[in-house]
């Protein structure tokens, strides 16, 4: 089964600062990956959506990058700022069941002013 | 606008009671999932619907029903057999073919007394 791990589990970084957060899963057969954003109590927000031919799709500040052969995807976020706390999940649609994502457990990301 | 409608937002229930939590979606979207997400676990599958009038089990569907009589409408009953009903569900939907993104809604919170 398609495993989807995120590490760090919690980040926390100053304000204006760019970061990396990742996302690895086991199984390169995926049809894509797409990342959320999920504030406290709320549903998730799509950020980003990779087809499995693209190498990377770009939104604002927001930067996501895939490396299926090696089982890996990062997104960047460009001069951060407070309004980026959140929690940010990754989630493959795996080939060839494809009926459902599986999920990250996410990386909480505390940006400090 | 197009999104999708949980209700309610919070709900309590006592134990042995039946609960249905509403979904609907005005995205014109053939597929839809009801996923629970709980402290440190994840996001996990509860049933998926691929069409109208049929849906599938996901990982988590002991205790649980659905219904897809219509396309935009997607109920899930939390029934007295879940033992441990408390948490937060999330209702989802997109449409099909490889590239579909993946929606939320803003989520259900479900507590038993």
């Amino acid at each position: 089964k398609q495993e989807v791990t995120q590490i760090p589990a919690a980040l926390s970084v100053p304000e204006g600062e760019n970061l990396v957060l990742n996302c690895s899963f086991t199984d390169s057969a995926i049809y894509n990956l797409q990342w959320f954003r999920q504030d406290p109590g709320k549903g998730l927000t799509s950020l980003l959506l990779i087809q499995s031919s693209q190498r990377e799709q770009t939104s604002g500040r927001l930067n996501a990058s895939l490396d299926k052969s090696s089982g890996r995807s990062t997104l960047y976020i460009a001069a951060s700022q407070p309004g980026d706390s959140a929690t940010y999940l990754c989630a493959v649609r795996p080939i060839p069941s494809g009926y459902a994502l599986n999920f990250g457990k996410g990386t909480s990301l505390l940006v400090t002013p | 606008d197009g999104g999708i409608t949980q209700s309610p937002k919070y709900l309590f229930r006592k134990e042995g009671q039946n609960v249905t939590l509403s979904c609907e979606q005005n995205l014109n979207h053939d597929a839809m999932y009801w996923y629970r997400q709980d402290p440190g676990q994840g996001l996990r599958l509860i049933y998926y619907s691929q069409i109208v009038n049929d849906f599938q089990k996901g990982d988590i569907a002991e205790g649980y029903s659905v219904s897809r009589e219509k396309k935009e409408s997607f109920p899930l009953t939390v029934t007295s057999a879940q033992k441990n009903p408390t948490a937060f569900y999330l209702c989802a939907s997109r449409r099909t073919g490889a590239d579909g993104e993946l929606f939320f809604g803003e989520g259900s919170r479900l507590t038993v007394l």
